[in-house]
């Protein structure tokens, strides 16, 4: 069983579309993040969930949404797609906190044409 | 704000070597973390340490957080083809739960 699992593994789309990210943990862990890992492999938090209420959203764009229907699902869903928000894209959740360790999803690569 | 450096950027090495990485921040931290990324993979985590001081060993892996409490190092000692990939350093305050960025990384190359 995959403890963090994200889907799709790969995301090639045309500038202007609107696509989702979905994420999924059965550790049962309390907090979720999603982070974007650049061309230069920075790692940049996005959003952090802690049983369904937000609480980190870093300087990102708005067209980027989070979405928690469950703490075991965190979903991105982003508008508007520009050539700029190609990177990857990794889920990951901690319990309870990021000292503790997370553990990160295999990461959705996202093209925008 | 805060500053995290993390260095070098990337080794080139051969097997059989020893390495060495950094992390130093310009914040006081309680928890030191490092990771490891293979390709096309999310990073692992593999050592955790709590407290200004400690040492701690996994397998080949060494770390050490600082007791100055703004910097860690990890080191990879006799080094294989496996140890090919880039390392991140991520500081946390456990009291916050504050997640923040990762260091820039450090990525490792092994000749065999």
């Amino acid at each position: 069983d995959t403890a963090v699992s994200q889907t799709p593994k790969y995301l090639v789309t045309q500038m202007g579309n609107d696509k989702s990210i979905k994420c999924e943990q059965n550790l049962g862990h309390d907090t979720m993040y999603w982070y974007k890992q650049d061309s230069k492999k920075f790692l940049k938090i996005m959003f952090s969930y802690n049983n369904k209420e937000l609480i980190i959203n870093e300087t990102v764009p708005n067209r980027f949404s989070p979405k928690s229907p469950d703490k075991a699902h965190l979903n991105l869903h982003i508008n508007s797609l520009e050539l700029g928000d190609s990177a990857v894209y990794f889920c990951a959740s901690s319990h309870p906190a990021p000292a503790y360790g997370y553990t990160f999803g295999s990461g959705t690569r996202l093209t925008v044409v | 704000g805060q500053q995290l450096n993390q260095s070098p950027q990337s080794m080139f090495i051969q097997e059989g070597e020893d390495v060495s990485m950094n992390c130093t921040s310009s914040s006081i931290f309680n928890t030191w973390l490092w990771y490891k990324q293979d390709p096309g993979e999310g990073p692992v985590l593999l050592i955790a340490l709590y407290k200004a001081g400690e040492l701690t060993s996994n397998g080949r892996l060494t770390a050490q957080f600082g007791i100055t409490r703004k910097d860690s190092f990890l080191n990879i000692s006799a080094s294989i083809p496996s140890d090919v990939g880039i390392y991140f350093c991520h500081p946390s305050d456990s009291n916050s739960g504050y997640a923040l960025n990762f260091g820039k990384g450090t990525s490792l190359l092994v000749t065999p």
